[in-house]
């Protein structure tokens, strides 16, 4: 039962370079997040989909794109890394109702 | 846009001592409501949710927490800490149907023996 998994769980980029950070969960869940996790702010939401398809920004989007092909995964693609994006980042899935929702273990990245 | 308000940042707390953390929230509308318990290391889980009906919500690890909608309140509370509760607590909201938490910034407690 392997819930929401994340790769990778440390990842270094230089100013500019492009990665993605992946997100795939296993129990058909129809909404998926990403938020990042800074000292002092809380988690805050980058992207969010609520079906395959379906996509829309939240709160801190810019610098980030998602896309949602199957229920299962949800990318999320770092254009061109800034020290700015030097985070924490987790994925998390729910079902329609929402009743809990489920963490990934998280990716800690560095721009430097 | 709805907003979540965790007053303590940083909280210390002698072993056996009892706690209360306060969360507060901006919406006028039906909320379901979180606490989050993120031990070192580790990502957040779940320590209870609000939903509906009994405003006193008993959680895991002896955690409860009160809603008083008059005072748009969710505080944490837990009669005798220990120091394995030594972690950051983050208070969640969820309002509309999408999966938009809304977080506060999170209280680091510290118990010391």
């Amino acid at each position: 039962n392997a819930g929401v998994t994340q790769t990778p769980k440390f990842q270094v980029l230089k100013t500019g370079q492009s990665m993605t950070l992946q997100c795939a969960q296993d129990m058909n869940h129809e909404y998926m997040s990403w938020y990042r996790q800074d000292p002092g702010m809380g988690l805050r939401l980058i992207h969010y989909s609520v079906g395959a398809g379906i996509t829309d920004q939240g709160e801190v989007p810019n610098g980030y794109n998602v896309s949602r092909s199957t229920t299962e995964d949800f990318p999320l693609r770092l254009l061109s890394a800034a020290p700015s994006q030097t985070s924490v980042y987790f994925c998390v899935s729910g079902d329609r109702v929402n009743t809990e929702a489920f963490f990934g273990q998280g990716t800690r990245l560095t721009v430097v | 846009a709805q907003s979540v308000s965790q007053h303590n940042h940083h909280v210390i707390l002698s072993e056996a001592a009892s706690l209360e953390l306060g969360c507060n929230y901006s919406y006028g509308g039906t909320v379901n409501l979180f606490w989050y318990v993120q031990y070192p290391g580790q990502h957040l889980q779940l320590l209870l949710k609000y939903f509906s009906g009994d405003p006193l919500v008993k959680g895991i690890k002896g955690f409860e927490a009160e809603f008083i909608k008059s005072k748009f309140s969710f505080n944490l509370r837990k009669p005798s800490v220990q120091w394995s509760d030594t972690a950051e607590y983050f208070c969640a909201v969820l309002t509309g149907t999408a999966s938009k938490l809304t977080f506060g910034t999170g209280t680091r407690l510290q118990v010391t023996l």
